[in-house]
């Protein structure tokens, strides 16, 4: 069965860089089948995609936060990864690794990891 | 993109059977049937519940069904019980960016 884990800081100062990685169990990120990506939540709010990535390195990014953010993996490690710098309180959100998949694909998001807060805060 | 429109709540007693709206554009929506739904308890992350309109993926309740008609698609829940107690959000394919688009979320409670 596919799991997700989101690590990283829980806290961010304001304008610096938030990171979190995405531990992936039960299956290959190299898949060729899926993409894989994050999506946030902010408190009390909806869903926003951030982006996705494929295990060939493509990524596609939500353009209201394209100049900010990178997505990353390492294969090694079934492992991927989001750096969103200069980050302001408007960041401070719920935030999602998942599996989906590119076009009609990214409908569906399954399965998702448990979430992890961040807070940006000085 | 602009999110798809959901009802901020919905309600229903134990039993009754109760219906959420998603609406969109023909360029989501209404002119492809990817059309996703999401069921997210408190503190949980969002768990999908039906796929491609009205597919179920497997382990989720035949209580939970889809459709759609036009630019709005529905998730149906019959038989309501306690534990359908939650947000819904609907997620559609969308022709104008490589991302899906998500609903704004609704709030079902079981009263």
């Amino acid at each position: 069965q596919l799991q997700l884990q989101e690590s990283g800081p829980g806290l961010v100062k304001p304008s610096e860089t938030l990171s979190l990685t995405c531990t992936v169990s039960g299956g290959s990120i190299s898949s060729r089948t899926y993409y894989w990506g994050w999506v946030r939540q902010p408190p009390g709010k909806g869903l926003e995609w951030i982006g996705i990535m494929y295990y060939s390195g493509s990524t596609y990014y939500n353009p209201s936060l394209k100049s900010r953010v990178t997505l990353s993996l390492d294969t090694s490690k079934n492992q991927f990864s989001l750096r969103l710098k200069s980050v302001t309180g408007a960041d401070t959100a719920v935030y999602y690794c998942a599996r989906t998949g590119l076009g009609v694909g990214t409908a569906v998001v399954d399965p998702w990891g448990q979430g992890t807060l961040v807070t940006v805060s000085s | 993109q602009s999110a798809l429109t959901q009802p901020a709540s919905v309600s229903g007693s134990p039993g009754q059977s109760i219906t959420i709206s998603c609406t969109g554009t023909s360029s989501d929506v209404g002119g492809y049937n990817y059309v996703s739904w999401y069921q997210q308890h408190p503190g949980k992350a969002p768990k999908l519940m039906i796929y491609d309109v009205s597919n179920r993926p497997s382990g989720v309740s035949n209580r939970f069904s889809g459709s759609k008609s036009g630019n709005t698609a529905s998730l149906t829940i019959s038989g309501l019980q306690a534990e359908d107690e939650a947000d819904y959000y609907c997620s559609s394919y969308t022709s104008i960016s490589t991302l899906g688009v998500f609903g704004g979320g609704t709030k079902l409670t079981v009263l």
